[in-house]
């Protein structure tokens, strides 16, 4: 079984929907940061990152929203499929060897 | 997994004894790094590499060590395991021109 996220905070969306994951993070200094999806039993997967000097940014279904005022980072992910049921997570980078991680929120399809 | 593999995939062991677990890169990247992951936190760095022989200490390094003598290879070694070691261990790597870490796919280690 999973040894991660026993407690995480779930998202259940209706598949076809669009999903809206948040994530605080914590160092006004950091310049870069990573969105991460983790399915049960696997590594973290590179989805999305973005730079402090960008607002958003686009990707395949994804958009990453950077908000610096507030430290806040959003993933949203455009008509859910079954198989974007995973953990997801965030990591910020401060340009040095440390990157700090989220504990990640849990994205539930529902059929 | 970004040409990442890591052996054992899974590995039960009883508290006291040695355990070394091994990354292999094929992608020449400068940085790698061992993390372990835990119910209730994020990815904790243990030790990470900055090139052939130059390793450094992470946040959660006590009771491990780590060798790379090889641009593909970084070890992670529990001198005496112990059960608060239990975890899943994932190693990543980073191309030294940009910041994104990939991720191999975990070793889960259960220390009995």
């Amino acid at each position: 079984g999973e040894s991660v996220g026993l407690h995480l905070p779930t998202l259940s969306v209706q598949e076809g929907d669009n999903s809206i994951i948040n994530c605080a993070y914590s160092n006004s200094a950091s310049d870069y940061f990573i969105w991460y999806k983790q399915e049960s039993g696997k590594g973290p997967q590179f989805i999305i990152d973005i730079r402090s000097n960008m607002d958003k940014r686009q990707g395949q279904r994804v958009t990453v929203l950077l908000n610096k005022t507030v430290k806040h980072l959003s993933l949203q992910i455009a008509a859910t499929q079954p198989g974007d049921s995973a953990v997801y997570f965030c990591a910020e980078n401060m340009g040095t060897y440390k990157y700090i991680f989220g504990t990640g929120t849990r994205l539930k399809v529902l059929a | 997994d970004a040409g990442i593999t890591q052996s054992p995939r899974h590995k039960v062991t009883e508290t006291g004894t040695p355990v070394t677990l091994r990354c292999h890169q094929t992608e020449n990247h400068r940085y790698m790094y061992w993390y372990r992951q835990d119910p209730g936190h994020g990815l904790r760095l243990i030790h990470y590499s900055y090139g052939v022989k130059d390793t450094d200490k992470g946040e959660v390094s006590d009771g491990y060590s780590v060798s790379r003598s090889k641009t593909e290879d970084f070890l992670l070694t529990l001198e005496s395991a112990t059960s608060s070691q239990t975890s899943v261990y994932f190693c990543a790597i980073r191309d030294g021109s940009q910041e994104t870490q990939y991720f191999g796919p975990g070793t889960r280690l259960l220390v009995l």
